[in-house]
């Protein structure tokens, strides 16, 4: 149990276009799902906070305009980087917090496989 | 959310035990302690947590000193498949407070040598 799924896990795309990156927890409800950006050899980095039904929480210097966010259901969260530039390739990494306590009676957090976007 | 330090690379040769220590020395009272780890190219995966007992699970155990201050993560047969990078992680729980993301550091490259 507790899959996060992304889809794509690489897209390829040109300067100046959008790209959208979908995270779906497949068998538990998440209200709040987290995303995140790694550069070459550099660890995660947290992008934004989404939670269901309400406008994301951007971390400082991410800019909301390009990085646009949708929660629209429980279980889906979108990315969509608009008017991408090469220096926006990167692997991007979305996690779901469970609604629920899991059995040791903490809300855990799972993590997708990662999407990696190259834009030349 | 508390600092932690881990060491940027450690070998391990395949079967014995991987010891991975990571310090965290201003820890605070509510703060747990969460072990990650990244295999190339794929997204974070939890292998453990805890707040001031040791703690094991089909993965690994986790053994946090009686002074909090430092604790060290023990995968007991390490394979090549554990080769991956271990992000320690000091926060408050998730359960009921707040939905924060992770802030991982850049954790410790462990090497599974054949």
């Amino acid at each position: 149990g507790a899959v996060v799924s992304q889809h794509p896990s690489w897209v390829i795309c040109k300067s100046g276009t959008s790209v959208k990156i979908e995270c779906r927890s497949l068998d538990f409800q998440a209200t709040t799902m987290f995303w995140y950006r790694q550069f070459p050899k550099q660890s995660l980095m947290l992008m934004a906070t989404s939670n269901e039904g309400s406008k994301a929480t951007y971390e400082q210097g991410v800019e909301k305009d390009k990085f646009l966010i949708n929660h629209a259901s429980l279980t889906l969260s979108t990315l969509t980087v608009t008017s991408a530039h090469p220096e926006d390739s990167s692997f991007y990494i979305c996690s779901a917090r469970s609604i629920a306590p899991g059995l040791a009676g903490y809300y855990e957090q799972y993590f997708g496989p990662g999407t990696r976007l190259t834009v030349t | 959310d508390a600092k932690t330090t881990q060491p940027p690379s450690m070998d391990c040769a395949e079967g014995r035990a991987a010891n991975l220590p990571c310090n965290h020395s201003t820890i605070s009272g509510n703060e747990y302690v969460y072990w990650y780890r990244q295999i190339h190219s794929q997204g974070p995966q939890y292998i453990i947590h805890g707040l001031k007992n040791n703690e094991t699970n089909e993965m690994a155990s986790l053994i946090i000193t009686e002074d909090r201050k430092s604790s060290t993560l023990i995968l007991p047969h390490a394979t090549l498949r554990d080769t991956a990078v271990y992000y320690c992680i000091v926060r408050a729980s998730f359960s009921g407070g707040g939905a924060d993301g992770l802030t991982f550091g850049k954790g410790t490259h462990l090497i599974i040598q054949p």
